[in-house]
C-alpha cells in the first residue's frame, strides 16, 4: 500500500480536460514538493512536473499541477491520445528520509 | 545531453545477490544524487536508494539491510547491489539521476531504459 494515494484510473475524450489527485500527510506533501511522472506503454517514466507546478523543458502547458496542504493534483488539458499512459506522484517523506511515490493513475483517453 | 544506462545479468536465483551497474555518459557524476527505481510487473514505482558523489547514500527502510551502492567516477559508473532475493524482488530496476545539484527530492530528471530482473531458480 503506497504511502501517498491516487485513483486507480482516469478517463476522457479528446479535448477534455482530466484532473489526477494525490493524497498524502505532513510528513510528505504537507512539508516537502510534488513531482509529477509520466509513464507511457513500455518505456521509463518521465518528469512531467516538479516543485509542486514546475513544467521542464519540453512538457507543454497543457499540463499543470497543484498543490494545498495534503493533496496535490495534476491537470491535463486538451487531451491527446499520446496522453494516454500511467501518471504518478512523488514527494519526499520526513519520516522514511527519502521519496515515495503514489500507486499510479492508469489515464485512458476515450 | 546525461544519458543513463543499467546493466546486468536479467536472471538471479532465490536467495542469490543481484548485481547491477548503470553506465554515465555525456556528463559528471559530481554535484547529483544517483538513484535505483524499480517497478514490478503490473505495479508502481518503488525507490530503493541513492548515493551521493561525496560517498553518501540513503536507502529505503524496507531495503536497507540488504541494499548497497557504490560509484566509480574513472569509469562512470554507480551500482547496485541487493542480497537474499526473493521473487518479490523481480522487477525492471531503473537507475535515474536528481534533478537538482545537491538535492534530493524525489524529482528525477534523467532515467535509463531500464533493465528487467526475474528472481527464480
Amino acid at each position: 500500500q503506497s504511502v501517498l494515494t491516487q485513483p486507480p484510473s482516469a478517463s476522457g475524450t479528446l479535448g477534455q480536460r482530466v484532473t489526477i489527485s494525490c493524497s498524502g500527510s505532513r510528513t510528505n506533501i504537507g512539508r516537502n514538493t510534488v513531482n509529477w511522472y509520466q509513464q507511457l506503454p513500455g518505456t521509463a517514466p518521465q518528469l512531467l512536473m516538479h516543485s509542486d507546478n514546475q513544467r521542464p523543458a519540453g512538457v507543454p502547458d497543457r499540463f499543470s499541477a497543484s498543490k494545498s496542504g495534503t493533496s496535490a493534483s495534476l491537470a491535463i488539458s486538451g487531451l491527446q491520445s499520446e496522453d494516454e499512459g500511467n501518471y504518478y506522484c512523488a514527494v519526499w517523506d520526513d519520516t522514511s528520509q527519502g521519496p515515495v511515490f503514489g500507486g499510479g493513475t492508469k489515464l485512458t483517453v476515450l | 545531453q546525461v544519458q543513463l544506462q543499467e546493466s546486468g545479468p536479467g536472471l538471479v536465483k532465490p536467495s542469490e545477490t543481484l548485481s547491477l551497474t548503470c553506465t554515465v555518459s555525456g556528463g559528471s557524476m559530481s554535484t547529483y544524487s544517483w538513484n535505483w527505481i524499480r517497478q514490478p510487473p503490473g505495479k508502481g514505482l518503488e525507490w530503493i536508494g541513492y548515493f551521493y558523489y561525496t560517498g553518501k547514500t540513503n536507502y529505503n527502510p524496507s531495503l536497507k539491510s540488504r541494499v548497497s551502492m557504490s560509484f566509480d567516477t574513472s569509469t562512470n559508473h554507480f551500482s547496485l547491489r541487493l542480497t537474499s532475493v526473493t521473487a518479490a524482488d523481480t522487477a525492471v530496476y531503473y537507475c535515474a539521476r536528481e534533478l537538482t545539484p545537491n538535492y534530493a527530492v524525489g524529482a528525477f530528471d534523467v532515467w535509463g531504459q531500464g533493465t528487467p530482473v526475474t528472481v527464480s531458480s
